[in-house]
């Protein structure tokens, strides 16, 4: 079963901030990111392994809420190449295969 | 050169045609995955393997099915290719021997359009 990402979408003005959900109803063992850009393979931004877990990428990261499944990501001071498709991919404890989320199109106008 | 590569990049064919989709890779990882992506619904899973003898059905496998003829090759088949598999299609590699992570490695992707 697909992790639901949330907001499936949104627009956001350079210099503001974006929070991207991803759930899951199953006990993770790991939560990935990855961003596709338009025309373009998804390209790997980070993975979390631990609850509470927090990790960054230059003004992205993301934090790993073990007890409730979900993971979120922070995008903060959002520059133009931000835009584009952001996936949660997840693995869960006893199957380690790799199963993505819906995706969030994030855009972001001067 | 491409670490995953896929073939054919893009590929129109008819309803009830058989099709074989390629996927290469020269990272030396184990597992390969196939996965579609379609508009509002994400990057759904076809099928997966660990290894060589290892095959495994994802989330939306009816319809496919897979070889793995070597670590570094795994094709994904279309029977009898229907209008409602047309997608584009993308293949992974992923390994967690390799790195403190298992990321996943995406070829470029396959335009697949069934007329």
């Amino acid at each position: 079963q697909q992790p639901v990402q949330s907001p499936q979408a949104v627009i956001l003005r350079e210099g503001e901030d974006a929070v991207i959900n991803c759930s899951s109803s199953k006990a993770l063992y790991s939560v990935h990111w990855y961003r596709q850009k338009h025309g373009e393979a998804p390209v790997f931004l980070m993975i979390l392994l631990k609850g509470g877990e927090q990790k960054g990428h230059e003004k992205i990261s993301a934090s790993f809420n073990e007890k409730k499944q979900q993971s979120s990501l922070y995008l903060t001071a959002s520059q133009l190449s931000y835009s584009g498709t952001y996936f949660c991919g997840t693995e869960t404890f006893g199957n380690e295969k790799l199963t993505f989320g819906t995706g969030t199109r994030l855009t972001i106008i001067p | 050169d491409a670490d995953v590569t896929q073939t054919p990049r893009n590929r129109i064919t008819k309803t009830g045609k058989r099709i074989m989709l390629e996927c290469s890779q020269t990272k030396g990882h184990d597992r390969m995955y196939w996965y579609r992506q379609d508009p509002g619904l994400g990057l759904r899973l076809i099928y997966y393997s660990f290894d060589v003898k290892d095959i495994n059905k994802g989330e939306i496998s009816d319809g496919y099915s897979v070889s793995r003829q070597a670590q570094a090759k795994f094709s994904l088949s279309l029977e009898s290719a229907i209008p409602n598999q047309t997608a584009l299609y993308f293949c992974a590699t992923s390994d967690p021997r390799q790195g403190a992570s298992n990321e996943a490695f995406f070829g470029q992707g396959t335009r697949l359009t069934v007329v």
